[in-house]
């Protein structure tokens, strides 16, 4: 079953705005990541977030967890073009070698 | 897409037929990773290896088996059992039982299309 669930499904932004994209999950968890998609390609990683961490920064990048509530949001500052492509929270809830659980993604579209 | 290559990028088969999806990686991880993709959707799991000769099933492992024969190595099968085969499928890796080191390094996938 999905536990991390993405919101919202795709989003279109002008280019030098920010995009903010949340991720919902239902059970605890060791740690959240984002990973980001481009069409038909594998997935980077971007970054990682412990259940003991509120916020994270990574160049444009910023992640915030609510484990309370439990939901996390990435932040992508100053958008740019190449920034299009599919993002998705994924969580792992094991001993650190189990698969991730991956949410349905949002696609994000930058405009020139 | 790091030290992780699969092959081929596509493949086409007839229904009924195995077909074998091979996932390297040189990159001196212990654990391994098989998931589906479908179009729209999220990734799921289909098996995970943490050490040579040992696999475990994730969430969909019904109509595929895999190997670990070899540290590098984790070939997927994709069996006729399998009722619904056409779809991408992503390989991974990561260090095990390393705390801190739990990001997972995805191949470029391979996309199967049974006709």
């Amino acid at each position: 079953s999905q536990q991390g669930e993405e919101d919202p499904q795709a989003l279109s932004i002008q280019e030098g705005e920010n995009a903010t994209m949340n991720c919902s999950y239902k059970t605890s968890i060791n740690n959240l990541q984002w990973y980001r998609q481009n069409s038909g390609r594998g997935l980077v990683h971007l970054i990682l977030i412990r259940s003991n961490e509120r916020e994270k920064h990574s160049g444009r990048l910023r992640v915030t967890l609510d484990t309370s509530k439990k939901s996390s949001s990435l932040l992508i500052t100053a958008s740019r073009a190449a920034d299009t492509a599919s993002y998705f929270c994924a969580t792992l809830t094991g001993g650190g070698a189990d698969g991730l659980t991956f949410g349905k993604g949002t696609h994000l579209i930058i405009q020139p | 897409d790091g030290g992780i290559t699969q092959s081929p990028k596509y493949l086409f088969r007839k229904e009924g037929q195995n077909v074998t999806l091979s996932c390297e990686q040189n990159l001196n991880h212990d654990a391994m990773y098989w998931y589906r993709q479908d179009p729209g959707q999220g990734l799921r799991l289909i098996y995970y290896s943490q050490i040579v000769n040992d696999f475990q099933k994730g969430d969909i492992a019904e109509g595929y088996s895999v190997s670990r024969e070899k540290k590098e190595s984790f070939p997927l099968t994709v069996t006729s059992a399998q009722k619904n085969p056409t779809a991408f499928y992503l390989c991974a890796s990561s260090f095990s039982n390393r705390p801190g080191t739990d990001t997972q390094y995805f191949g470029p996938g391979t996309r199967l299309t049974v006709l």
